[in-house]
This record gives C-alpha cells, structure tokens and sequence, in this order.
C-alpha cells in the first residue's frame, strides 16, 4: 500500500521562508507530486520529483530524498494569498495519472 | 482554451437518494479521473475512465458508478446516498495513461455534496 504524512497545520509570516514536510512509504516509486488547493478552489500543480534533490521554481522549490521516503516544499518570500492546503501526492501503483494524496498541509500566513 | 468543467457546482440530496455528477476534461485531454474530498481531508481516488472504460478503482463501493462519452465528458453517480457521502468531488483530467508526462492533474472546482 501507500502512506503519506504531513503536519496538518502551519503558520508563518509574510515575507519569511516555511517548509512544508511530507514522508512517504510506497512500493515502487514513481515520482512525487505537490500541489496547492486555495479554500473553495481546485488543486492545483506545483511540482513533481522523480529525482533525488532540490527544484527550485520560483518563490517555490521541492525536495526529494528517495533513500529516506522524505520531501519537502519550501516556500520564499511568503505572501498572504500563499494561505492555502499544500497537498503531497504519490502516483498509484499500476501505471497512468492516478493520485493518492496526503491529508494536506493547512498553511496560515500572517502579517 | 477551456480548462475542466463541473456541473453543478452544489447539490443538497436527502439519503437514498441518487445523484449524477457531471464533468468536461480540459482540451486536449482524453483520461478523466474522479476524486472525493471530504472536509479537512485530501482527495481520494474514485476511478478512472479512458476510452469510455473504467481503468481502475479505489476503494469505493459499487454505489458508485460512472461513464465516459465519445467526447471524453464523463459523468459520476451515486445511488442510495449516505451521510457519509457528503463531500467536495472533483474531477481531473489528463493526458492518457503511460503517455511520456508527468502525470500532472488538472482538476475542475468541483461539486459540492451535502446528503440531509
């Protein structure tokens, strides 16, 4: 089976840097996915690692340590529209675009 | 270029009650997926349609059903409704399965359910 975990919340500053955690157990990995889901609103894309290290994207930058089932999203230079859900996902064992998400990460960020 | 769409966009139903969700992929996309959120909680897999055939499941009853048209639309039921049943349920669609992509999601705002 799969298994991802994530804090559910966090709180931050504007203007100040967050890291959003997420491990995973999976058989068979094929790539991990953040996306980003405003109350109310779709989820949307952020990132996806298949490889180990930091992509950098911006504001945003993931992380990726396959030997440890361990990602991170980092977050720069936050703002107050970065308040949102931050959804870790893994693909599903069998091939094709098919997610299993995290319980999310709920990011306040504050003045 | 139209992103994906849901209809509608809120439904109140009462238990026992059957419910038809509706959903048009993204332009260019052939695969669509359905997800059920519930609150506070990330999305979980229902099934997936390609070539208007169900080509996986997650763990959902057969309560659950669904079907995909000549031109990728798809549609969502569920019968006998429960409490339990209450939930934001989005689609997503994508390029097909084992395409070179990323997999990458595109999801529509969803259809929010509430069963009284």
């Amino acid at each position: 089976g799969q298994n991802i975990d994530q804090p559910t919340e966090m709180t931050a500053t504007e203007g100040a840097i967050v890291q959003i955690n997420c491990t995973y157990q999976t058989s068979g990995f094929n790539g991990l996915f953040w996306y980003q889901q405003h109350a109310g609103e779709a989820p949307t894309f952020l990132s996806y690692n298949v490889l180990d290290g930091l992509e950098e994207k911006g504001r945003f930058s993931s992380f990726l340590s396959r030997s440890k089932g361990y990602s991170y999203l980092l977050l720069k230079e936050l703002q107050m529209k970065d308040s949102a859900s931050y959804l870790c996902a893994l693909p599903i064992t069998g091939g094709g675009n098919k997610l299993t998400f995290g319980t999310g990460t709920q990011l306040k960020v504050e003045l | 270029d139209a992103g994906v769409t849901q209809s509608p966009t809120h439904l109140i139903k009462t238990r026992g009650q059957q419910v038809t969700l509706r959903c048009s992929p993204k332009s260019g996309h052939d695969t669509v997926s359905w997800y059920q959120q519930a609150l506070g909680q990330g999305p979980q897999f229902i099934f997936q349609y390609y070539e208007e055939e169900e080509r996986q499941r997650g763990n959902f009853p057969d309560r659950f059903s669904g079907h995909q048209f000549p031109n990728y639309s798809s549609e969502l039921n569920v019968n006998a409704l429960l409490l339990g049943d209450s939930a934001l349920y989005l689609c997503a669609s994508s390029f097909p399965p084992g395409a070179a992509n990323t997999g990458e999601l595109f999801f529509g705002e969803g259809s929010r359910l509430t069963v009284l």
